[in-house]
């Protein structure tokens, strides 16, 4: 099983909204990942969590709260976002974050739109 | 700060034509490298990879990359593009040593005419 799955796959949520995001894999990975991708952009780091722990943060606002309650799930808590934050939210899992365990495996993603 | 260039935003190819896609990246420590595609309406997939050793990889679907470290290039090729091709391509480089650090290129805009 190699999929990372995403829910919701689109999401409408207004400025005053409390919304969350979630990912899941099942392949043992203990890197987890998200990603901000706009319109035809590249998908920009937000957060790393290696082995359950936040190793980084991209200085990301703190209207998004990572979370992972296991190696297996990760979420995404978003509340009082600006219209600016509405983007494709991807989700991707690694075996970790070294030299030979780095090969990302992405999720469909999560389409946010904030009204 | 390290960068990932892609030179070729839209590329336009009509079937059996070669490829050929641009990926420079600025960062003088050790990397590990990446091409990952994007079909229409898919989610982002590997097309391969380079970690260490042999510089020419083979990835799926009869891509391959070669790694030139002088150059700081990471540059993908097909000798003759489907219309399945058609896709966005992404190269990604990991920047080893210090902070993580997993970087995207711009992406590149395939279409394949049949």
């Amino acid at each position: 099983d190699t999929e990372v799955t995403q829910t919701p796959k689109h999401l409408v949520m207004g400025m005053t909204n409390k919304k969350s995001l979630k990912c899941e894999q099942h392949m043992g990975h203990r890197a987890m990942y998200w990603y901000k991708q706009k319109a035809k952009k590249p998908p920009e780091l937000m957060f790393v969590y290696s082995y359950e722990k936040l190793s980084i943060n991209e200085s990301v606002p703190s209207r998004f709260s990572p979370e992972c309650p296991n190696s297996s799930l990760l979420n995404l808590h978003l509340h009082a976002l600006q219209p600016e934050d509405s983007a494709l939210y991807l989700c991707a899992s690694s075996q970790g974050t070294g030299a030979n365990t780095d090969t990302q495996y992405f999720g469909p993603g999560t389409r946010l739109t904030v009204l | 700060a390290q960068s990932v260039s892609q030179h070729n935003h839209h590329v336009i190819l009509s079937e059996a034509a070669s490829l050929e896609l641009g990926c420079n990246y600025s960062y003088g420590g050790t990397v590990n490298l990446f091409w990952y595609v994007q079909y229409p309406g898919q989610h982002l997939q590997l097309l391969l990879k380079y970690f260490s050793g042999d510089p020419l990889v083979k990835g799926i679907k009869g891509f391959e990359a070669e790694f030139i470290k002088s150059k700081f290039s990471f540059n993908l090729r097909k000798p003759s593009v489907q219309w399945s091709d058609t896709a966005e391509y992404f190269c990604a480089v990991n920047a080893l040593g210090g902070t993580y650090k997993y970087i995207f290129g711009t992406g590149t805009r395939l279409k394949v005419l049949a």
